[in-house]
């Protein structure tokens, strides 16, 4: 079965600084793996999908995701935080085994001026 | 292009009664899935459909169904309403339907029981 974890349920960092959030995953098959962000009582927004090739993902905001398999990870980074990057985000896996996504809980990302 | 639209946004349901949602994708997706998100579950997929068929299901109780029209459009229904239905319910359109395809997400149904 697939699984996603994001092990901090909440991060801060300042402005200006660099963040991550990370994600790990378990799956069968090899993995489609996905970031999205909620800004509050909004739906899910697209960031960045990794399906194969470079192993450095580049997606909208500026945000980035690097696919470890050997760790199975798939951290979401950027280089300097904005404070209207606060928001939930959520790690998502699917595979070629043609199963549905799967979410993480979801991250609080909480940049401060 | 119009994105993911979910009709209605808000919604307060009395316990034991039964609700409708709906969802019109993206124009030219044919994929529909449904979620719930809740704080203490996240989100949870409900089930997803393709070109009218459910194609797959989550693990929720029967009262939880949904269907697709032949224009894509998806409703999901609520029967014999709890409170720990309250939740926010989000339906995804992807295209066309594979697995390595992004989903794009409506707003969202708030719907609140008492």
């Amino acid at each position: 079965a697939q699984s996603v974890a994001q092990p901090e349920d909440q991060v801060n960092v300042a402005e200006g600084n660099p963040l991550t959030v990370k994600c790990t995953y378990s799956v069968s098959g090899n993995p489609y793996l996905f970031w999205y962000v909620q800004y509050p009582n909004r739906g899910l927004q697209f960031l960045l999908k990794y399906i194969t090739g470079d192993n450095l993902v580049k997606g909208s905001y500026g945000f980035e995701a690097e696919f470890n398999k050997s760790q199975t990870s798939f951290h979401l980074k950027k280089p300097s935080a904005l404070v209207s990057d606060s928001a939930l985000y959520f790690c998502a896996v699917s595979s070629d085994y043609g199963q549905n996504f799967v979410f993480g809980p979801g991250t609080r990302l909480s940049v401060l001026p | 292009k119009a994105g993911v639209t979910q009709t209605p946004r808000y919604l307060i349901k009395t316990r034991g009664q039964q609700v409708t949602l709906s969802c019109s994708p993206i124009s030219g997706h044919r994929s529909v899935s449904w979620y719930q998100q809740t704080p203490g579950q996240g989100l949870q997929f409900l089930f997803e459909y393709f070109s009218e068929t459910q194609r797959n299901k989550g693990n929720f109780p029967g009262r939880f169904s949904g269907r697709q029209f032949s224009n894509s459009r998806s409703e999901m229904n609520v029967s014999t309403l709890e409170l720990g239905d309250s939740a926010l319910y989000l339906c995804a359109s992807g295209s066309p339907g594979l697995a390595s395809n992004e989903q794009y997400f409506g707003p969202g149904t708030r719907l609140t029981v008492t």
